[in-house]
């Protein structure tokens, strides 16, 4: 079976509640902080991006916060479906990369009936 | 559109062998990237593309070659396979902030 996650930090949640998956980043000279969500079997999704001027973002039953005081960045899913049960990624876009992501430590987010 | 798409999906190799990952991208996207990811890690960026007739390394390009001859098309390819290389390769392309990945290829080199 699918061997991503094995080793991942897990969240349970229940089914309806509200997740919060938190993550550090390092680079403080970052332009962009970016959310993914990678299913089973699949390649990651972009959920949502938050720039490094700004503190707060919402989307679709999805907010992202970004504390640069303590280079801490979370990602908040209201009413948490069995859909949302993925690994979810953390990353930064560096300013002057080209677009190359830095990705942080994944994790596994588990929806219990 | 069928946005990036990858072949094969899985491919056994031996030692030593050689192959190319093929990723194609109908989006018109310039940037092109390629990733590796072992169990329960993130990606490691392999090698990217700026657009046709660019590529540069990234973190992990030892063992890997790139070419970008056309705006869709960025192969991988794999000249001397070893253990260590056994892993998802992602392909993916963006055109800002989002990239869009490939749904992957399972290589394992015994």
């Amino acid at each position: 079976g699918e061997s991503v996650g094995l080793h991942l930090p897990t969240l349970s949640v229940q089914e309806g509640d509200n997740s919060i998956i938190n993550c550090a980043y390092s680079n403080s000279a970052s332009d962009y902080f970016i959310w993914y969500k990678q299913e089973s079997g699949k390649g990651p999704q972009f959920i949502i991006d938050i720039r490094s001027n700004m503190d707060k973002r919402q989307g679709q039953r999805v907010t992202v916060l970004l504390n640069k005081t303590v280079k801490h960045l979370s990602l908040q899913i209201a009413a948490t479906q069995p859909g949302d049960s993925a690994v979810y990624f953390c990353a930064e876009i560096p300013m002057d990369s080209n677009y190359q992501l830095i990705w942080g430590a994944g994790t596994k987010l588990i929806i219990k009936p | 559109n069928a946005g990036v798409t990858q072949t094969p999906k899985f491919r056994i190799l031996k030692i030593g062998q050689s192959m190319t990952l093929q990723c194609t991208q109908d989006m018109n996207h310039n940037y092109m990237y390629w990733y590796r990811q072992d169990p329960g890690m993130g990606l490691k960026l392999i090698y990217y593309s700026v657009g046709a007739g660019i590529t540069d390394k990234g973190e992990v390009p030892n063992g890997y070659n790139v070419s970008r001859s056309t705006t869709e098309d960025f192969p991988l390819r794999l000249e001397l396979a070893a253990p260590s290389q056994t892993s998802v390769y992602f392909c993916a392309s963006s055109y800002g902030n989002e990239q869009f990945f490939g749904p992957g290829t399972r290589l394992t080199v015994l």
